[in-house]
């Protein structure tokens, strides 16, 4: 079983709409969570982290689920700028702050 | 701009060639640099753990005869692949933690990936 696992992609949504993204993690070890975001062919940015307390960013809300281990993105009225990979992290407790990820999601928002 | 640079963005080379691969901290120290290889529509994989100073710690599956990795300074490392093959072409990035006292682990802090095709 894979540590850190994503819903499988594509989501292909209308500008406008809601989407959410979930992920379950398997090691209770897993210190802190993260959503990240990924354009085709650079690097993974940052998007934000997650707390137990959920946390919101504009358009973007993440919630962590610890006794289920899950943690969740939704993007709210989303733009065609949305579209990208999105996947979620887990840092493992006293590891020296490795980052494991899920597979990623790919979102394609559409006009 | 950039805090952490990878060099080469992208080679092609032919079968049976070693390609270096660097990653460099451009203002700060890095206690921890990781690198991971992504393959396309899929996740990026923990390949090796590189402190600086001491031998890579390497993820199950990863050979680390075909996949070197020295972290020489604090603010270098290098991953160098081995007679490569096809099946090696892929993205590799690294990601830095910066050792700068009162910064913690900064998760923003991956390079810009280098693009690997062996032909």
């Amino acid at each position: 079983r894979k540590e850190v696992e994503q819903d499988p992609g594509p989501f292909n949504v209308p500008e406008g709409a809601t989407v959410a993204f979930n992920c379950t993690y398997s090691n209770s070890a897993s210190q802190s969570f993260f959503w990240y975001r990924q354009d085709c062919r650079k690097e993974p940015k940052l998007l934000m982290s997650v707390y137990s307390s959920g946390n919101e960013d504009g358009r973007f809300t993440a919630q962590l689920n610890r006794a289920s281990q899950y943690i969740s993105l939704l993007i709210r009225d989303s733009k065609l700028s949305d579209s990208a990979t999105y996947l979620c992290a887990a840092k493992l407790y006293n590891q020296g702050g490795k980052l494991i990820f899920g597979q990623g999601t790919e979102l394609s928002v559409k006009p | 701009g950039a805090v952490v640079s990878q060099h080469p963005s992208r080679v092609i080379c032919k079968s049976g060639t070693s390609v270096k691969i660097e990653c460099r901290s451009l203002d700060f120290q890095a206690t921890t640099m990781f690198w991971y290889r992504q393959f396309p529509k899929k996740s990026l994989m923990l390949m090796a753990t590189s402190n600086e100073g001491s031998k890579a710690t390497y993820e199950q599956g990863v050979e680390k005869d075909k996949f070197l990795i020295n972290h020489a300074s604090l603010t270098l490392s290098t991953l160098t692949v081995t007679s490569a093959h096809p099946e090696d072409s892929s993205f590799y990035i690294c990601r830095v933690i910066p050792r700068r006292e009162g910064r913690s682990y900064n998760e923003q802090f991956f390079g810009p990936g280098t693009r690997l095709t062996v032909l």
